[in-house]
C-alpha cells in the first residue's frame, strides 16, 4: 500500500523550460511534506517543503505547491538547468508522530541544453 | 560544520553473515533515521533514534537492530543477512524528533551474496 506515490518515473525538459514533477497522496494524516534531489552514488539532499496549512511555498526557482482537497503536490522549477538533473523523490509526514519520511518511488528529471 | 557521514560505502556480505553499518550525525543533531533504499524504490524508514532512546521504527524484522551514542552518532546492526537486504542503507540525522527536514549521508551501498 504505496501512501505517496510518484506516478512518473522520468520526466525530459529543455533548459530555461519549466519542470512539474507530481505528487500524490493516500494518508490524510500526513501535515508536512518534502521535496528531496538525489544524485548517483550521493544521499538525498532536501530542496523545500511545505506544511498542510500553506498552499504554497517559494525558494529561489522552486516552488511547491499543495492541494489538500486533492491530495496533491508538485514542485516547479523554474528554469529548469541541466544541473537540476537528478532524480526528485516526494517524501511525507506526520508531524504528531516521530515525523518519520514517508517516500515516493521519484522521478528522473532529464534537463537537456 | 560536517555534514552527515557513514561508513563503510560499499560492503559485501555473505547470506546468514552479519553486519554493522556506522553513521556520524551532522553537528549539533540529536536525532538520526535510517531507511533502507532497495533498486528502484524510495527510501523506507527502518527507525529512528533520539538521545540514545529507539523512537519510532518501520516495517522491518528484529534482526534489524541499532544504536545510538552519547555524541549521537549511530550503528545501524543487521543480523542473519538475506539477500533481499541487498541495497543502499541511509543515514539521516535532523535537528530534533519535531523536525521533518533531515539530513542525509551517501549512503552504504550493502551487497548480500
Amino acid at each position: 500500500d504505496q501512501q505517496v506515490k510518484q506516478n512518473s518515473p522520468s520526466l525530459s525538459v529543455q533548459e530555461g523550460r519549466i519542470s512539474i514533477l507530481n505528487c500524490d497522496y493516500t494518508n490524510s494524516m500526513f501535515d508536512y511534506f518534502l521535496w528531496y534531489k538525489k544524485y548517483p552514488a550521493e544521499g538525498p539532499t532536501f530542496l523545500i517543503s511545505i506544511s498542510s496549512i500553506k498552499d504554497k511555498n517559494e525558494d529561489g526557482r522552486f516552488t511547491v505547491f499543495l492541494n489538500k482537497s486533492a491530495k496533491h503536490l508538485s514542485l516547479h522549477i523554474v528554469p529548469s538547468q541541466p544541473g537540476d538533473s537528478a532524480v526528485y523523490f516526494c517524501a511525507a509526514s506526520v508531524m504528531r508522530s516521530q515525523g518519520n519520511l514517508i517516500f515516493g518511488k521519484g522521478t528522473k528529471l532529464s534537463v537537456k541544453p | 560544520e560536517t555534514g552527515v557521514t557513514q561508513s563503510p560505502t560499499h560492503l559485501i556480505k555473505t547470506r546468514g553473515q552479519q553486519v554493522t553499518l556506522r553513521c556520524s550525525s551532522q553537528s549539533g543533531h540529536n536525532t538520526v533515521s535510517w531507511y533502507q533504499q532497495a533498486l528502484g524504490q524510495g527510501p523506507q524508514f527502518i527507525f529512528q533514534y533520539y538521545r540514545e532512546e529507539e523512537n519510532g521504527r518501520g516495517n522491518f524484522p528484529p534482526r534489524f537492530s541499532g544504536l545510538q551514542f552519547p555524541n549521537y552518532s549511530s550503528e545501524l546492526n543487521v543480523n542473519a543477512l538475506e539477500l533481499d537486504d541487498s541495497a543502499l542503507y541511509l543515514c539521516a540525522s535532523s535537528w530534533n524528533r519535531g523536525r521533518a527536514e533531515a539530513f542525509f549521508g551517501q549512503g552504504t551501498r550493502l551487497t548480500v551474496v
